[in-house]
C-alpha cells in the first residue's frame, strides 16, 4: 500500500468558495503530480512538481494553483470554485530517476461544486 | 504528441475465462509502458510495466502484458479471471519527448461475472 494521502476524500461546496485539496506522501519522492479524472474516467495531468519550489502546469488547463514548499506536501488550491470544477482529483508521487519509475496514487478527492 | 488508445470501453468475461484488455500507443522513441487498476472510490494501483528486455512482463495479481513493437501494442492479460478483478484498467505510456509526463488511455471497465 502506497503511503500517499489525500484529504478530504469527499467535498461538497458552494460556488465562489476557496478550497485547498491536501496531498502528502511519506516516501520522500521528489516528483509529484495532480490529475483530474472526469466522469468519463479519463485522467488529465493538471500540475506537476519535480522538487521543492518547482511547479509546472500540465496538459489540461486548470484554474487551480499548486505549491511545493516541502518535499512531502503538494496542495492544490481553487480560489473561487465553480460547478465546472466538479471532478475527482488524484495526487501521485514518483521517486527520483527516469520516467520508467511507476507513480503511486492517493485515494483521490471527489469534489462537487453546487 | 504521444497518445494511448484503449479501444474497448468495457470488457465482459465469465469467471475462470481468460481476460484481455487492449492497449495501443504512439510515442516517439522507445516507450515505457504501464498498466494501472482502479477499484471503486480508490486511486490507481500499479500493476506492471515494460521498460526494456523481455516482451512478456509479469505483474501483480497474476496479470501479465505483452509488448509488441511492430503493432505498437501492450495488451494486458490474465489466464483465469476472478470476480474480484472487476475494476477500471488504465494503460499509460511515456516517451523521451514527453519527459516524465505519462499519457493515459481512456480506461477500460472490466466486469467479471460469476
Amino acid at each position: 500500500e502506497a503511503d500517499i494521502y489525500q484529504t478530504p476524500r469527499y467535498l461538497v461546496i458552494g460556488t465562489g468558495k476557496k478550497i485547498t485539496l491536501e496531498c502528502s506522501q511519506t516516501m520522500g519522492h521528489d516528483k509529484m503530480y495532480w490529475y483530474q479524472q472526469d466522469p468519463g474516467m479519463e485522467l488529465h495531468l493538471i500540475h506537476y512538481s519535480y522538487g521543492v519550489n518547482s511547479t509546472e502546469k500540465g496538459d489540461l488547463s486548470s484554474e487551480s494553483t499548486v505549491s511545493r514548499i516541502r518535499t512531502e506536501h503538494f496542495p492544490l488550491t481553487l480560489e473561487s470554485a465553480r460547478p465546472s470544477h466538479t471532478s475527482q482529483y488524484l495526487c501521485a508521487s514518483q521517486e527520483r530517476g527516469g520516467p520508467y519509475n511507476e507513480q503511486f496514487f492517493g485515494p483521490g478527492t471527489r469534489l462537487t461544486v453546487l | 504528441a504521444q497518445s494511448v488508445a484503449q479501444p474497448e470501453d468495457q470488457v465482459n468475461v465469465a469467471e475462470g475465462n481468460p481476460l484481455t484488455v487492449k492497449c495501443t500507443y504512439s510515442v516517439s522513441g522507445n516507450p515505457y509502458l504501464f498498466w494501472y487498476v482502479q477499484y471503486p472510490n480508490r486511486g490507481l494501483q500499479f500493476l506492471l510495466k515494460y521498460i526494456t528486455g523481455d516482451n512478456l512482463v509479469k505483474g501483480s495479481y497474476g496479470f501479465e502484458a505483452e509488448f509488441n513493437k511492430s503493432q505498437t501494442s501492450f495488451h494486458l492479460k490474465k489466464p483465469s479471471a476472478l470476480v474480484s478483478d472487476s475494476a477500471l484498467y488504465f494503460c499509460a505510456a511515456v516517451g523521451k519527448a514527453a519527459g516524465n509526463k505519462l499519457t493515459f488511455g481512456g480506461g477500460t471497465r472490466v466486469l467479471v461475472k460469476p
